[in-house]
């Protein structure tokens, strides 16, 4: 069974420009959920899709939005790049997104913003 | 504030020796999770703890929720190399059926041979 792939996995992006990343969960599941990784900040819950709608969503300012298609592969963008949006872009998949639903995370996007 | 705090940060421990790492969280959750990176890598889910008292148990990791004491914590039992990595734990602070994962900073694990 093929895990969660990411794609690109590394980006390079000035600063206001914008990008997509995306995210092909793992067959049958309908969950997707992103985070960011940086070293000042950690690890930071992003949002979540379910179904095709924003289920659930973090604290990032409007610049960063998301969507989920119908086969469950999810897309995150980032608008008005800024330095501080370098990150590691990590999504995961569940089967529902249930609290007792585990995890499977892709190998990550690496962005760097210059 | 939300908050969750791990401790300690950095851990050297020599292989045979057992450890525990503490997860403390500001607010109140019955659903708490731990995870495992491996330098240069993505996250591994370890596991899933959603009520008090409850205890998971994965070789040589066992981890156990405190829920009044807002505490959780991941024991290490006879450590070996292949345990170095950074655990994350991480608290689900939602209210209403809605999501709010924090993560805590992360424990960097090393097993010295």
């Amino acid at each position: 069974k093929a895990g969660v792939t990411q794609t690109p996995r590394y980006l390079i992006k000035t600063r206001g420009q914008q990008v997509t990343l995306s995210c092909s969960p793992i067959s049958g599941h309908r969950s997707v959920s992103w985070y960011q990784q940086t070293p000042g900040q950690g690890l930071q819950f992003l949002f979540e899709y379910f179904s095709e709608t924003q289920r659930n969503k973090g604290n990032f300012p409007g610049r960063f939005s998301g969507r989920q298609f119908s086969n469950s592969r999810s897309e995150m963008n980032v608008s008005t790049l800024e330095l501080g949006d370098s990150a590691l872009y990590l999504c995961a998949s569940s089967l529902s997104g249930h609290p007792t639903d585990t995890q499977y995370f892709g190998p990550g996007t690496r962005l760097t913003v210059l | 504030e939300l908050k969750v705090e791990q401790n300690p940060l950095f851990l050297s421990m020599q292989e045979g020796k057992n450890y525990t790492i503490y997860c403390n969280y500001s607010t109140t959750s019955d659903r708490l999770y731990w995870y495992r990176q491996d330098p240069g890598k993505s996250l591994e889910s370890l596991f899933v703890l959603l009520s008090n008292g409850a205890v998971k148990q994965e070789g040589r990791l066992m981890a156990s929720l405190d829920t009044k004491a807002r505490l959780s914590t991941l024991h290490i039992t006879a450590a070996v190399h292949d345990l170095s990595a950074t655990y994350f734990c991480a608290v689900d602070m939602g209210v209403r059926g809605t999501y709010k994962y924090i993560f805590g900073t992360g424990t960097r694990l090393k097993v010295l041979a």
